[in-house]
Protein backbone atom coordinates (compact mmCIF):
# COMPACT_ATOMS: atom_id res chain seq x y z
CA UNK A 1 0.00 0.00 0.00
CA UNK A 2 1.17 3.29 -0.74
CA UNK A 3 1.25 5.65 1.93
CA UNK A 4 2.46 9.41 3.43
CA UNK A 5 2.75 9.56 7.14
CA UNK A 6 3.36 13.11 8.20
CA UNK A 7 5.18 14.09 11.34
CA UNK A 8 3.39 14.99 14.40
CA UNK A 9 1.65 18.66 15.43
CA UNK A 10 3.73 21.44 16.62
CA UNK A 11 3.54 24.44 18.05
CA UNK A 12 5.89 27.55 18.03
CA UNK A 13 6.23 31.07 18.89
CA UNK A 14 7.19 33.37 16.35
CA UNK A 15 10.65 34.02 14.97
CA UNK A 16 11.52 30.07 15.91
CA UNK A 17 12.47 27.25 12.70
CA UNK A 18 10.58 24.48 12.17
CA UNK A 19 11.05 21.35 10.02
CA UNK A 20 8.12 18.90 9.37
CA UNK A 21 8.34 15.43 7.52
CA UNK A 22 6.69 13.38 5.09
CA UNK A 23 7.64 9.70 4.92
CA UNK A 24 6.61 7.68 2.27
CA UNK A 25 6.36 3.84 1.90
CA UNK A 26 4.95 1.07 -0.43
CA UNK A 27 6.41 2.65 -3.70
CA UNK A 28 9.97 3.67 -5.13
CA UNK A 29 10.29 7.28 -3.50
CA UNK A 30 12.54 8.06 -5.59
CA UNK A 31 10.42 7.81 -8.55
CA UNK A 32 7.82 10.43 -7.96
CA UNK A 33 7.50 14.37 -7.19
CA UNK A 34 6.09 15.29 -3.45
CA UNK A 35 4.12 18.09 -3.10
CA UNK A 36 3.37 20.12 0.12
CA UNK A 37 0.04 22.12 0.37
CA UNK A 38 -0.98 24.54 2.87
CA UNK A 39 -4.57 24.68 4.42
CA UNK A 40 -5.11 28.05 6.40
CA UNK A 41 -7.78 27.48 9.12
CA UNK A 42 -11.28 27.50 7.69
CA UNK A 43 -9.79 27.86 4.07
CA UNK A 44 -8.75 25.80 1.11
CA UNK A 45 -5.96 24.42 -0.57
CA UNK A 46 -2.84 26.13 -1.72
CA UNK A 47 0.25 24.46 -3.53
CA UNK A 48 3.23 25.43 -2.10
CA UNK A 49 5.95 23.82 -4.15
CA UNK A 50 7.14 19.90 -4.86
CA UNK A 51 9.98 18.33 -4.87
CA UNK A 52 11.41 15.12 -7.30
CA UNK A 53 13.46 13.20 -4.53
CA UNK A 54 15.55 11.36 -7.29
CA UNK A 55 17.66 14.34 -7.98
CA UNK A 56 15.99 16.93 -5.69
CA UNK A 57 15.12 19.20 -8.15
CA UNK A 58 12.73 21.52 -6.30
CA UNK A 59 10.46 24.26 -7.57
CA UNK A 60 8.01 26.49 -5.25
CA UNK A 61 4.93 28.41 -5.98
CA UNK A 62 5.84 32.26 -6.47
CA UNK A 63 3.83 32.97 -3.09
CA UNK A 64 5.95 30.86 -1.40
CA UNK A 65 9.33 31.26 -3.09
CA UNK A 66 11.75 32.45 -0.56
CA UNK A 67 9.60 31.97 2.63
CA UNK A 68 10.18 27.83 2.59
CA UNK A 69 12.43 25.20 1.95
CA UNK A 70 11.91 22.13 0.33
CA UNK A 71 14.62 18.91 0.19
CA UNK A 72 14.08 15.37 0.80
CA UNK A 73 16.49 12.69 2.04
CA UNK A 74 16.21 9.52 -0.11
CA UNK A 75 17.91 7.18 2.04
CA UNK A 76 15.32 7.03 4.37
CA UNK A 77 12.31 8.01 1.66
CA UNK A 78 11.10 11.62 3.36
CA UNK A 79 10.81 14.84 2.03
CA UNK A 80 10.42 17.83 4.30
CA UNK A 81 9.43 21.56 4.85
CA UNK A 82 11.21 24.02 6.88
CA UNK A 83 11.25 27.39 7.97
CA UNK A 84 13.66 29.94 9.83
CA UNK A 85 11.68 32.21 10.83
CA UNK A 86 8.01 31.18 11.43
CA UNK A 87 5.22 33.91 12.03
CA UNK A 88 1.76 34.01 13.01
CA UNK A 89 0.27 33.65 9.48
CA UNK A 90 2.23 30.39 9.24
CA UNK A 91 -0.51 28.64 11.84
CA UNK A 92 -2.09 26.00 9.25
CA UNK A 93 -2.23 22.35 8.20
CA UNK A 94 0.08 21.41 5.98
CA UNK A 95 0.05 18.21 3.38
CA UNK A 96 1.97 16.59 1.71
CA UNK A 97 0.90 14.28 -1.57
CA UNK A 98 2.38 12.42 -4.38
CA UNK A 99 2.14 13.27 -7.72
CA UNK A 100 1.24 10.59 -10.77
CA UNK A 101 3.78 10.47 -12.58
CA UNK A 102 2.39 11.03 -16.68
CA UNK A 103 -1.34 12.68 -15.34
CA UNK A 104 -0.03 15.22 -12.18
CA UNK A 105 -2.62 14.35 -10.31
CA UNK A 106 -1.66 14.14 -6.01
CA UNK A 107 -2.73 10.73 -4.68
CA UNK A 108 -2.12 9.67 -1.60
CA UNK A 109 -2.19 12.43 0.66
CA UNK A 110 -0.60 12.38 3.55
CA UNK A 111 -2.70 12.91 7.43
CA UNK A 112 -1.50 16.31 7.52
CA UNK A 113 1.09 18.57 10.20
CA UNK A 114 -0.71 21.03 12.11
CA UNK A 115 1.43 23.98 12.74
CA UNK A 116 0.45 26.70 15.49
CA UNK A 117 2.61 29.77 15.88
CA UNK A 118 1.77 31.85 18.90
CA UNK A 119 3.44 33.57 21.64
CA UNK B 1 0.10 31.35 -12.72
CA UNK B 2 -3.35 30.12 -13.96
CA UNK B 3 -6.75 30.65 -11.39
CA UNK B 4 -9.38 28.12 -10.96
CA UNK B 5 -12.33 29.65 -10.41
CA UNK B 6 -15.54 27.41 -8.87
CA UNK B 7 -18.74 27.56 -8.49
CA UNK B 8 -21.31 27.80 -6.40
CA UNK B 9 -19.43 28.49 -3.51
CA UNK B 10 -21.96 26.51 -1.30
CA UNK B 11 -24.38 24.09 -2.36
CA UNK B 12 -27.53 22.83 -0.67
CA UNK B 13 -29.57 19.79 -1.77
CA UNK B 14 -31.10 16.51 -0.08
CA UNK B 15 -29.75 12.95 -0.28
CA UNK B 16 -30.88 11.66 -3.41
CA UNK B 17 -30.90 14.69 -5.41
CA UNK B 18 -28.06 15.36 -8.77
CA UNK B 19 -24.98 17.62 -7.43
CA UNK B 20 -23.05 19.52 -10.45
CA UNK B 21 -19.96 21.41 -9.34
CA UNK B 22 -18.58 23.64 -11.70
CA UNK B 23 -14.88 24.94 -12.58
CA UNK B 24 -13.20 27.23 -14.45
CA UNK B 25 -9.42 28.12 -15.57
CA UNK B 26 -8.60 31.80 -16.62
CA UNK B 27 -6.80 30.16 -19.66
CA UNK B 28 -6.82 26.90 -21.27
CA UNK B 29 -6.12 23.80 -19.58
CA UNK B 30 -5.18 20.49 -21.41
CA UNK B 31 -8.05 17.78 -19.99
CA UNK B 32 -5.01 15.26 -19.18
CA UNK B 33 -4.23 17.72 -15.95
CA UNK B 34 -7.69 18.45 -14.28
CA UNK B 35 -8.62 16.46 -11.12
CA UNK B 36 -11.23 16.64 -8.10
CA UNK B 37 -10.54 16.18 -4.65
CA UNK B 38 -13.58 15.57 -1.67
CA UNK B 39 -12.44 16.95 1.57
CA UNK B 40 -14.13 16.05 4.95
CA UNK B 41 -14.10 17.68 8.10
CA UNK B 42 -10.63 16.72 9.86
CA UNK B 43 -9.63 14.54 6.83
CA UNK B 44 -6.85 15.09 4.44
CA UNK B 45 -8.21 15.47 0.68
CA UNK B 46 -9.18 12.21 -1.27
CA UNK B 47 -8.44 11.96 -5.07
CA UNK B 48 -11.58 11.67 -6.56
CA UNK B 49 -10.85 12.09 -10.80
CA UNK B 50 -8.23 12.97 -12.52
CA UNK B 51 -7.72 13.67 -16.48
CA UNK B 52 -10.99 15.58 -15.67
CA UNK B 53 -13.17 12.39 -16.56
CA UNK B 54 -11.25 9.40 -15.19
CA UNK B 55 -12.48 7.96 -11.48
CA UNK B 56 -9.71 7.15 -9.04
CA UNK B 57 -9.66 3.56 -7.66
CA UNK B 58 -12.12 3.08 -5.46
CA UNK B 59 -14.00 6.09 -6.23
CA UNK B 60 -18.11 5.20 -7.22
CA UNK B 61 -19.40 5.15 -10.11
CA UNK B 62 -22.35 8.38 -8.84
CA UNK B 63 -19.13 10.53 -9.31
CA UNK B 64 -18.21 11.69 -12.58
CA UNK B 65 -16.13 14.37 -14.47
CA UNK B 66 -16.42 15.97 -17.94
CA UNK B 67 -15.22 18.90 -19.47
CA UNK B 68 -12.45 20.48 -21.89
CA UNK B 69 -10.24 23.67 -22.43
CA UNK B 70 -11.47 26.14 -19.32
CA UNK B 71 -14.39 24.74 -18.42
CA UNK B 72 -15.28 21.50 -16.20
CA UNK B 73 -17.81 19.53 -14.37
CA UNK B 74 -17.55 17.22 -11.62
CA UNK B 75 -21.37 15.39 -11.35
CA UNK B 76 -22.59 13.64 -8.59
CA UNK B 77 -25.29 11.38 -10.22
CA UNK B 78 -27.41 10.70 -6.57
CA UNK B 79 -25.63 12.57 -3.06
CA UNK B 80 -25.57 9.66 -0.45
CA UNK B 81 -25.19 11.20 3.30
CA UNK B 82 -21.40 10.30 3.13
CA UNK B 83 -21.40 12.65 -0.29
CA UNK B 84 -21.31 15.88 1.96
CA UNK B 85 -18.07 17.40 1.72
CA UNK B 86 -15.67 20.32 0.04
CA UNK B 87 -14.69 19.40 -3.19
CA UNK B 88 -11.82 21.09 -4.85
CA UNK B 89 -10.51 21.12 -8.54
CA UNK B 90 -7.34 21.50 -9.28
CA UNK B 91 -4.79 21.64 -12.63
CA UNK B 92 -1.81 20.30 -13.02
CA UNK B 93 -1.26 21.72 -16.33
CA UNK B 94 2.45 23.40 -15.11
CA UNK B 95 3.64 24.86 -11.86
CA UNK B 96 1.90 25.72 -9.62
CA UNK B 97 -0.54 23.52 -9.68
CA UNK B 98 -3.28 25.85 -8.44
CA UNK B 99 -6.84 24.95 -6.51
CA UNK B 100 -9.89 26.23 -6.64
CA UNK B 101 -11.62 27.72 -3.66
CA UNK B 102 -13.85 24.96 -3.25
CA UNK B 103 -17.50 24.23 -3.51
CA UNK B 104 -19.27 22.91 -0.51
CA UNK B 105 -21.65 20.51 -0.98
CA UNK B 106 -24.41 20.70 2.38
CA UNK B 107 -27.18 19.24 3.50
CA UNK B 108 -31.17 21.09 2.21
Amino acid sequence: EVQLVQSGAEVKKPGESLKISCKGSGYTFTSYWIGWVRQMPGKGLEWMGIIYPGDSDTRYSPSFQGQITISADKSISTAYLQWTSLKASDTAMYYCARQVTGTNELDPWGQGTLVTVSS
Amino acid sequence: EIVMTQSPATLSLSPGERATLSCRASQSVSGSYLSWYQQKPGQAPRLLIYGASTRATGIPARFSGSGSGTDFTLTISSLQTEDFAVYYCQHDYNLPGTFGQGTKVEVK
